[in-house]
């Protein structure tokens, strides 16, 4: 069964703060996400990585950056945090196999910048 | 224009009735299609996948793609209360190394 775990489920932080999220997946898979989730936005990707020490720009990185060292693990930095970046921030793994299953997702980190 | 449309709802139905989401896509190289289920405060979670067009089921879960008109549906019989959720379409090119594009999400609720 496929675990995705994020750091935290709840964080809040002062503007100007360097922000880190922690994801860990157990399931080997080569590629991870960081997406971060808005009302009516729906899924927004920030980066992704195919491998470890390998970064891609999603659609919105501004603001954000990306670190893979170990194949489980994906963190996402937010250098300095800013109100707009108040968000859900969802990871999730998957294989790169091409079989049927797709992205895993993790349960989340509701991230409240003051 | 977002590669992939949905209706953001909300929308209720009650106990028993048949609940048809969509979803309308622009890119005619998609080509897998997935729905997503996800509760309040949890992640999403996968409930359904297709590949090009066609029909697919799964218990009470029907999903349908029509490349033809780029139209993604989901269909869910005899509805429970525990159904109610936002339901995420999304679309990928190739599997591998690939990103999901997702919809904005239906915020489903039924109604016993």
């Amino acid at each position: 069964d496929v675990k995705v775990t994020q750091s935290s489920r709840y964080l809040v932080k002062r503007t100007g703060e360097k922000v880190f999220l922690e994801c860990v997946q157990d399931m080997d898979h080569e590629n991870m996400f960081w997406y971060r989730q808005d009302p009516g936005l729906g899924l927004r990707l920030i980066y992704f990585s195919y491998d470890v020490k390998m970064k891609e720009k999603g659609d919105i990185p501004e603001g954000y950056s990306v670190s893979r060292e170990k194949k489980e693990r994906f963190s996402l930095i937010l250098e300095s945090a800013s109100t707009n970046q108040t968000s859900m921030y969802l990871c999730a793994s998957s294989s790169i196999s091409g079989d049927t299953d797709t992205q895993y997702f993790g349960p989340g980190t509701r991230l409240t910048v003051l | 224009q977002k590669e992939v449309e949905q209706d953001p709802g909300p929308l209720s139905v009650p106990e028993g009735a048949i609940v048809s989401l969509n979803c309308t896509y622009s890119n005619s190289a998609f080509q897998y299609f997935m729905w997503y289920r996800q509760y309040s405060r949890k992640g999403p979670e996968l409930l359904m996948y297709t590949y090009s067009s066609g029909n697919k089921e799964d218990g009470r879960f029907t999903a349908q793609v029509d490349k033809s008109s780029k139209y993604i549906s989901l269909f869910i019989r005899d509805s429970q209360p525990s159904d109610s959720a936002t339901y995420l379409c999304a679309t990928m090119k190739n599997f591998g190394n690939e990103k999901l594009t997702f919809g904005t999400g239906t915020r489903l609720t039924i109604i016993p």
